[in-house]
């Protein structure tokens, strides 16, 4: 099932610079993009969303990129911290699927970032 | 802040056993998720839970697997009888609307370690 991938195992980043996280989807029934990130040991830390009516979202230092059209999102932390470090995330989800789909989240594989001060 | 919490943190069991996992989901949900993550695997959804049913669960979610709301604060995954495969961290969610429309919170996670 690979309905939703993130293509880049890992990426580092300087300190102060972007991070550019990118996620692809096949599914065009997804409907609702969220970024999750994960530290070793813990659970998933909702990060943002976007809704497919929108194409940007943005929260603080987080942005999200939705191109509907190429299928494709991407996560810009700017500047990145150290602090950033950890496993991102990308999901999606259906409000579709036969109005039943109460939660089916498809995960991406994730992306470790690495922020060097 | 609410969040979800999941005991045990780590539990280890024999092969053939029968586990409960317990969730607290955010007091204010209506939606309740188990997902799992093998290791160097995605994270994979299970199962989701709405008005006291399974609104929808995957292909991993055989007879060997059950979900309970017994009151009205805790949510439970139960594996029957646990193999091998069934290591995992496995993750309760909650959320206040249906998905499509409101994030999903994660608690922090139950180890699952079948010997």
């Amino acid at each position: 099932d690979q309905q939703v991938k993130q293509n880049s195992p890992s990426l580092s980043v300087q300190e102060g610079r972007i991070s550019i996280l990118n996620c692809d989807y096949t599914n065009s029934m997804f409907d609702y993009f969220l970024w999750y990130k994960k530290y070793p040991a813990e659970g998933p830390t909702f990060l943002i969303s976007i809704s497919s009516i929108k194409d940007k979202n943005e929260d603080g230092r987080f942005t999200v990129f939705l191109n509907k059209s190429a299928k494709h999102l991407s996560l810009h932390i700017v500047p990145s911290q150290p602090g950033d470090s950890a496993v991102y995330f990308c999901a999606a989800s259906s409000s579709f699927a036969g109005g039943t789909s109460y939660g089916k989240l498809t995960f991406g594989q994730g992306t470790i970032l690495t922020v060097h001060p | 802040e609410p969040e979800v919490t999941q005991t045990p943190s780590h539990q280890v069991t024999q092969m053939g056993q029968e586990v409960i996992l317990r969730c607290v989901p955010i007091s204010n949900h209506l939606y309740f998720y188990w997902y799992r993550q093998i290791l160097g695997q995605k994270v994979e959804f299970l199962v989701s839970f709405y008005n006291n049913e399974i609104s929808e669960k995957s292909e991993i979610f055989d007879d060997q697997f059950s979900v309970e709301r017994p009151d009205g604060s805790n949510f439970t995954l139960k594996i029957r009888s646990t193999k091998l495969e069934d290591s995992a961290m496995y993750f309760c969610a909650s959320s206040e609307g249906r998905q499509g429309t409101t994030e999903a919170f994660f608690g922090q996670g139950t180890r699952l370690t079948v010997v």
